[in-house]
C-alpha cells in the first residue's frame, strides 16, 4: 500500500502561470516532507522541504503547503518557468517517495 | 559543493552475471541510499545505510545485496542479474535529520 500518493502522472501549465503539484500521505507520524525535481537522465535534485510543525514553507517561485488534517501537501511553482518541465517527486520523511508527476510547461 | 558519484552512466550485462555499482560521496555523509526508478512505479527504496557497515531492507531488497565498508562509499550488489532488474539505479547520500538528499547522476543497467 502506498503511504505517499501524487496522483497525476502528469500536468501541463502555461508559461507564466501557477503549477500546483499535490501529494497525500497515510502515516500521521510522519515528521517532514520533501519535493524532488528530476530531469531525465540525471539523479533528483532537492528542492524544498516543509517539517510537520509548520503549514507553510516558501523559497523564490516555490511555496510548499502542508493541510494535516486532510494529510496533504502541495508544491506550488508561480510563475511557472521553461526550465520547471520536469518530473517531481514528493518524498515523506526522506525514504518514502511518490510515483512522481511529469510536468510539461507550454509556451 | 556535495557530490555523489556513480562509477557507471549506462551498463549492460547478461542474466546471471554478479553486477557491482559502486556510488561514493565526497561530504561525510552518515546515511546513504541505493533506489530504482522504472516508468510508472517511481523511486523505489533497495536499500539503506545509516553508518559504516550498517545496512537495512527497503522496499524491495530481494535479489540485492549491498556493502558499506567505507563511510563514503555505498556498494550494490546483484548477486545474479535478471531482465526484470532492467532500470535506472540511483544512489544518493544525505546528512541525519531533515536534510534532503543528494543523489547521484543514475547508473541505467540492462540486462539481456
Amino acid at each position: 500500500d502506498q503511504q505517499v500518493k501524487q496522483n497525476s502522472p502528469s500536468l501541463s501549465v502555461q508559461e507564466g502561470r501557477i503549477s500546483i503539484l499535490n501529494c497525500d500521505y497515510t502515516n500521521s507520524m510522519f515528521d517532514y516532507f520533501l519535493w524532488y525535481k528530476k530531469y531525465p537522465a540525471e539523479g533528483p535534485t532537492f528542492l524544498i522541504s516543509i517539517s510537520s510543525i509548520k503549514d507553510k514553507n516558501e523559497d523564490g517561485r516555490f511555496t510548499v503547503f502542508l493541510n494535516k488534517s486532510a494529510k496533504h501537501l502541495s508544491l506550488h511553482i508561480v510563475p511557472s518557468q521553461p526550465g520547471d518541465s520536469a518530473v517531481y517527486f514528493c518524498a515523506a520523511s526522506k525514504i518514502i517517495f511518490g510515483k512522481g508527476t511529469r510536468l510539461h510547461i507550454l509556451p | 559543493d556535495v557530490k555523489v558519484t556513480q562509477s557507471s552512466r549506462y551498463l549492460v550485462k547478461r542474466t546471471g552475471e554478479k553486477v557491482f555499482l559502486e556510488c561514493v560521496q565526497d561530504m561525510d555523509h552518515e546515511n546513504m541510499f541505493w533506489y530504482r526508478q522504472d516508468p510508472g512505479l517511481g523511486l523505489r527504496l533497495i536499500y539503506f545505510s545509516y553508518d559504516v557497515k550498517m545496512k537495512e531492507k527497503g522496499d524491495i531488497p530481494e535479489g540485492y545485496s549491498v556493502s558499506r565498508e567505507k563511510k563514503e562509499r555505498f556498494s550494490l550488489i546483484l548477486e545474479s542479474a535478471s531482465t526484470n532488474q532492467t532500470s535506472m539505479y540511483l544512489c544518493a547520500s544525505s546528512l541525519a535529520g531533515a536534510s534532503g538528499y543528494t543523489f547521484g547522476s543514475g547508473t541505467r543497467l540492462t540486462v539481456v
